[in-house]
């Protein structure tokens, strides 16, 4: 069964304190995972596209990787503005269906 | 703005009322979709419209009914909801309905409370 798991569920950085997100899956064939942010009382907002293993994306202080099981969305000295829920989805190969994670939830605190 | 506009924000409504969900986009986008999403849930696909046609209907109770009148629009109709279904309901849109390159636009959602 194709699922995605995140970890950890909330996390709370000092700003400027560097970590990372992980985002594990399990699909028969994967065609593309993404990355969201969601603010408070809005819809997600598209961050990132990975294909394949060994790809990585920036954008600002994120940085995201992906291996054959698992994507990590790494944050470099964060800032509050920073916070925020990340969502990672992932389409399998013969499919359109997209199947979400749960979220982590961020607060970086000033 | 997101390119996506939902309306209403925020809806309360009884088990035995009827309302309507109401999205719109004019990006040009050819797939339209409704997601539930619940805290501490994944989003769950409701609905998927290609081309205005329905192509995805993911065991969703009668007491939602879509309708995609153009490819700019996108209804979701409720009627006899349960408490259970109290979460955000969002719409996005994406160029096609296949390999989403991009990846979703989504509108910013509306809350509905079931009471």
């Amino acid at each position: 069964e194709d699922q995605v798991t995140q970890s950890p569920e909330a996390l709370r950085l000092q700003e400027g304190e560097s970590s990372s997100l992980n985002c594990s899956y399990t699909v028969s064939g994967l065609r593309g995972l993404f990355w969201y942010r969601q603010d408070p009382g809005k819809g997600p907002e598209f961050l990132f596209t990975l294909y394949s293993a060994g790809e990585e994306k920036e954008k600002e202080r994120l940085k995201a990787t992906l291996t054959k099981k698992e994507s990590f969305l790494h944050i470099t000295a964060p800032k509050p503005e920073d916070s925020a829920t990340y969502l990672c989805a992932v389409q399998a190969v013969g499919g359109n269906q997209f199947y979400f994670g749960t979220g982590t939830s961020l607060t970086v605190i000033p | 703005e997101t390119g996506v506009t939902q309306t209403p924000r925020h809806l309360v409504m009884g088990m035995t009322n009827k309302k309507s969900l109401k999205c719109e986009q004019h990006l040009g986008h050819n797939a339209m979709y409704w997601y539930k999403q619940s805290a501490k849930k994944p989003l769950e696909l409701m609905f998927v419209y290609s081309l205005e046609e329905r192509v995805e209907n993911n065991s969703v109770p009668s007491r939602f009914s879509p309708e995609c009148p153009n490819s700019s629009h996108l209804f979701l109709h409720l009627h006899t909801l349960q408490p259970e279904d109290s979460a955000l309901y969002l719409c996005a849109s994406s160029p096609n309905s296949g390999t989403v390159w991009g990846g979703y636009t989504f509108g910013s959602g509306t809350r509905l409370t079931v009471v």
